[in-house]
């Protein structure tokens, strides 16, 4: 059983909506992660935030923006998407102590634009 | 920057047998990381298994274990005993190592693995 939880399992919207999509995971990890993923394809990092703080972009446009409440928590706030951005988006998290953090990922929410 | 790569795009093999997936990178790093995760039509990426650069000593969880050649820039993932449930979609990742959790991993293709009854 994975102890990062993703909600929405499946969400739809209009190109007009504005939805979240939310994380959680209570392993006590200080770093958490956004990943994109379109059909056959392997994954994309999208934001990674490290004790809270957002500390890599991968030049997402704003129509995405990233949320960090607490230590626990990851939000992805979508506003204005397009239809390409419809795709499988997975959080994750890991220690974040030293180095070398083995990333620990979510079942995923499949997002469809329409 | 890294790169992974994964030539065999799909594989397929019967109940029980041993099957192994290709997985080569190429890095100017000395430190690094390799993990196999599993992806199932469930869609959860799954860590499979994963090995520190540093390490000679090939990693091994269960019936899963690699074959690391880090001259070759080579890590393979042995699955023996195949079963049903490890029908999924294979990803070899790479990842350098970042303090305090700034960490990316960079993925290759995938590798679709079917277990056949």
């Amino acid at each position: 059983d994975t102890e990062v939880t993703q909600t929405p399992k499946h969400l739809v919207m209009g190109m007009t909506n504005k939805k979240s999509l939310k994380c959680e995971q209570h392993m006590g990890h200080r770093a958490m992660y956004w990943y994109k993923q379109k059909a056959k394809k392997p994954p994309e990092l999208m934001f990674v935030y490290s004790y809270e703080k957002l500390s890599i972009n991968e030049s997402v446009p704003s129509r995405f923006s990233p949320e960090c409440p607490n230590s626990s928590l990851l939000n992805l706030h979508l506003h204005a998407l397009q239809p390409e951005d419809s795709a499988l988006y997975l959080c994750a998290s890991s220690q974040a102590q030293s180095s070398g953090n083995t990333i620990y990922f979510g079942e995923g929410s499949w997002l469809t634009v329409v | 920057a890294q790169t992974v790569t994964q030539s065999q795009p799909e594989m397929s093999v019967q109940e029980a047998e041993t099957v192994t997936l290709s997985c080569t990178y190429d890095t100017s790093e000395n430190n690094y990381y390799l993990f196999w995760y599993k992806q199932p039509p469930s869609r959860q990426m799954i860590l499979v298994i994963r090995q520190e650069a540093y390490k000679q000593q090939n990693a091994t969880e269960n019936r899963f274990s690699v074959n690391f050649q880090k001259a070759a820039k080579s890590f393979s993932l042995k699955i023996s005993d195949s079963q049903l449930g490890d029908t999924a979609m294979y990803f070899c990742a790479f990842m350098k190592p970042f303090l305090f959790g700034n960490e990316k991993l960079t993925f290759g293709t995938g590798t679709r693995l079917t277990i056949i009854p």
